[in-house]
């Protein structure tokens, strides 16, 4: 089993929707949890960065931890077509930077205006 | 203030060849980590370090792969020797305190 697994998709939908991004993840030392935003061929933007079971909202964006389901979701709200990337979720047992993140494969998102 | 910069962008070699990444972190920023991208796959950890110091080289290759970073100027990934299966897009990221990372551009390695 993947330390975290993440379903690559693609994922279509239209503008205006809800999307749903999630990660599952095997080790319970996770502590810290990001979701990064890569547009295609450029490096991975940081979106939002949480270390607590429950919801951060950020804007359109509202990154979701439970850590007793070892699950994490990100939702972005009223989407846009300048939203359409790849999202990778990205994760780690201490804020000390001694231990690497692990990240997700990544979910390929398209909304369609 | 600059983000993380990689340079160069895109680089083509053929296989014996060495390849030189390099990468100047944010400003103020002490910790570098180096992390490859293959295709369809996400981003795996090579290696972490401060300045002058390898911290953490878990991920990275045994052989033909080093990396430094010098009290003055960019942290180097060096391959020796690159083969088919060293294309990938490697990506650096910086982080001030080691908690949050920011990464670069990346550079497009292409091995004949």
């Amino acid at each position: 089993q993947k330390e975290v697994e993440q379903d690559p998709g693609p994922l279509s939908v239209p503008e205006g929707a809800i999307v749903s991004l999630n990660c599952t993840y095997s080790n319970s030392a996770f502590q810290y949890f990001m979701w990064y935003r890569q547009y295609s061929r450029k490096g991975p933007e940081l979106l939002m960065y949480t270390y607590s079971s429950g919801n951060k909202e950020d804007g359109r964006f509202t990154a979701q931890v439970d850590k007793s389901s070892k699950y994490i979701s990100l939702f972005i709200r009223d989407s846009q077509p300048s939203d359409s990337a790849t999202y990778l979720c990205a994760m780690s047992s201490t804020n000390s930077g001694n231990t690497p993140l692990v990240f997700g494969k990544g979910t390929r998102l398209s909304v369609i205006a | 203030n600059a983000g993380v910069m990689q340079n160069p962008r895109h680089l083509v070699r053929r296989r014996g060849q060495e390849a030189r990444l390099r990468c100047s972190p944010m400003k103020g920023h002490s910790h570098v980590y180096w992390y490859r991208q293959l295709p369809e796959e996400g981003l795996k950890f090579m290696v972490y370090l401060q300045k002058e110091n390898i911290i953490d080289e878990s991920g990275m290759p045994k052989e033909r792969f080093s990396a430094e970073f010098p009290k003055e100027g960019p942290s180097i990934l060096r391959i020796q020797q690159v083969v088919r299966g060293d294309s990938a897009a490697y990506f650096c990221a910086s982080s001030p305190t080691g908690d949050t990372q920011y990464f670069g551009p990346g550079t497009r390695l292409t091995v004949l």
